[in-house]
């Protein structure tokens, strides 16, 4: 059966540090991956999503990165984290485009 | 622990319709719940949250503390229904924030 890990739980970081949260699937190959963040107050957006190694769609300008080494990796970045960043990060992944969305446990990221 | 369960994966009515997709949850603490809705070819939005208590697109979802349920219903369906539709919790576990999302529903509205 399908898996997907989503890694760390919570997080605290200082302005100006930098950020990476990874996610992985297992059991299918070739997945949909997404990156979505709640903001407080706010529905989910979406940030990127990848339809395979390398492809990265990016869906709104700001200060997050995401890349896709491998075929069920899914990274999010940043160099230097504002504080607008702080929210809660879901990666999900999905076999082909209208499938269902499978969620991670989710981050939430808390920045300083 | 948080959970969200949508019963039913795939659920099929036809045009002018009552429909109702069902959406139980498990949490200890008060909830806040969600419905998104993903319609083929685009990305993943949100309906409706229960503390706004509003009607979007003709759906309504009442939160019953009683039998934890957050059931959507529209009284009439249409074609353009036709979606998956997530329900979600957002909760405190272990002192963190957190999104828990159900499964989802397929939802299709036949002419």
């Amino acid at each position: 059966s399908q898996t997907i890990h989503q890694w760390p739980a919570t997080l605290v970081q200082p302005v100006g540090s930098p950020l990476s949260l990874e996610c992985t699937v297992e059991g299918t190959s070739n997945p949909n991956l997404y990156w979505y963040r709640q903001a407080a107050g706010r529905g989910l957006q979406l940030l990127f999503y990848s339809v395979g190694i390398g492809q990265i769609s990016s869906e709104v300008p700001q200060n997050l990165s995401a890349s896709r080494p491998q075929d069920r990796q899914f990274i999010l970045s940043s160099k230097k984290l504002l504080l607008s960043d702080s929210g809660f990060y879901l990666c999900a992944w999905s076999t082909y485009r209208d499938s269902p969305l499978h969620f991670g446990n989710g981050t939430r990221l808390t920045v300083t | 622990a948080q959970r969200v369960t949508q019963p039913e994966k795939l659920l099929s009515v036809f045009k002018g319709a009552p429909v109702e997709l069902k959406c139980n949850y498990s949490y200890s603490g008060s909830p806040e719940l969600f419905w998104y809705v993903q319609y083929s070819r685009q990305r993943l939005q949100l309906l409706l949250r229960h503390i706004s208590r509003e009607s979007i697109k003709g759906f309504t979802a009442d939160l019953n503390k009683g039998e934890t349920s957050f059931h959507l219903k529209k009284p009439f369906a249409q074609e353009e229904d036709s979606a998956m539709y997530y329900c979600a919790l957002s909760g405190t576990q272990g002192g963190s924030e957190k999104l828990v999302f159900g499964k989802g529903t397929k939802l299709t509205v036949n002419p």
